[in-house]
């Protein structure tokens, strides 16, 4: 079984729905993350959590929202879809150990939006 | 801040030969990670290699070989004997606490 999952796999949607991607995780990390990926413009963080009370914004997160509701679950949520939110995104997990500066990232299949 | 720059969009490589991906990274960080990700047509990322910014030898891994130059901010990604099974997206990374910071990507073919 995957490590990472991500639900759906593939959403077509039409602007102003409210949408929400789930991520869950069985490699017990704390470190949860949600990617936007463009084509041209690599993956962009939007979210990120390094616990179940801590949440922080990334590079993009404007028209987003996010809820950890667990160590193993991080969901992402767009209120009111518009078309330019239309991409591949990614969840991805990290584990941190004292002292340990490792910030390798372990990455969902990802989920194909598209905002009509 | 970080910024990764991966300027060649697109690479094609003859099956068997070699081929070198570009990047160069500008960080404040004084301990940070740097990472090739290759996005197959399935569209997983996996990550091929990494290297600790703080150790002066390249990593290896079987065919694939880095070049890193801190003072140039320099991390290219050799590959070697090069199968049809490489041919990808290619991203180049820079991680510094607990942080990815990705390239734009490069697209690899493979000819056969």
């Amino acid at each position: 079984d995957a490590d990472v999952t991500q639900t759906p796999r593939n959403r077509i949607t039409k602007t102003g729905k409210r949408i929400m991607l789930e991520c869950s995780q069985t490699k017990g990390h704390d470190r949860m993350y949600w990617y936007r990926q463009d084509p041209g413009l690599g993956l962009r963080l939007i979210y990120y959590s390094f616990d179940v009370k801590d949440i922080n914004k990334g590079e993009i997160s404007d028209g987003y929202s996010v809820s950890r509701q667990a160590q193993a679950k991080f969901s992402l949520s767009l209120e009111s879809a518009i078309p330019n939110q239309t991409a591949l995104y990614f969840c991805a997990t990290s584990d941190w150990e004292t002292g340990d500066l490792d910030n390798e990232q372990f990455f969902g299949p990802g989920t194909r939006l598209t905002v009509l | 801040a970080q910024t990764v720059t991966q300027s060649q969009p697109e690479m094609s490589v003859q099956e068997a030969e070699t081929v070198t991906l570009s990047c160069t990274y500008d960080t404040s960080e004084s301990d940070y990670y740097l990472f090739w990700y290759k996005q197959p047509p399935s569209r997983q990322m996996i990550l091929v290699i990494r290297q600790e910014a703080y150790k002066q030898q390249n990593a290896t891994e079987n065919r694939f070989s880095v070049n890193f130059q801190k003072a140039a901010k320099s991390f290219s990604l050799k590959i070697s004997d090069s199968q049809l099974g490489d041919a990808a997206m290619y991203f180049c990374a820079t991680g510094a606490n607990s942080k990815l910071t990705f390239g734009k990507g490069i697209t690899l073919s493979v000819r056969p």
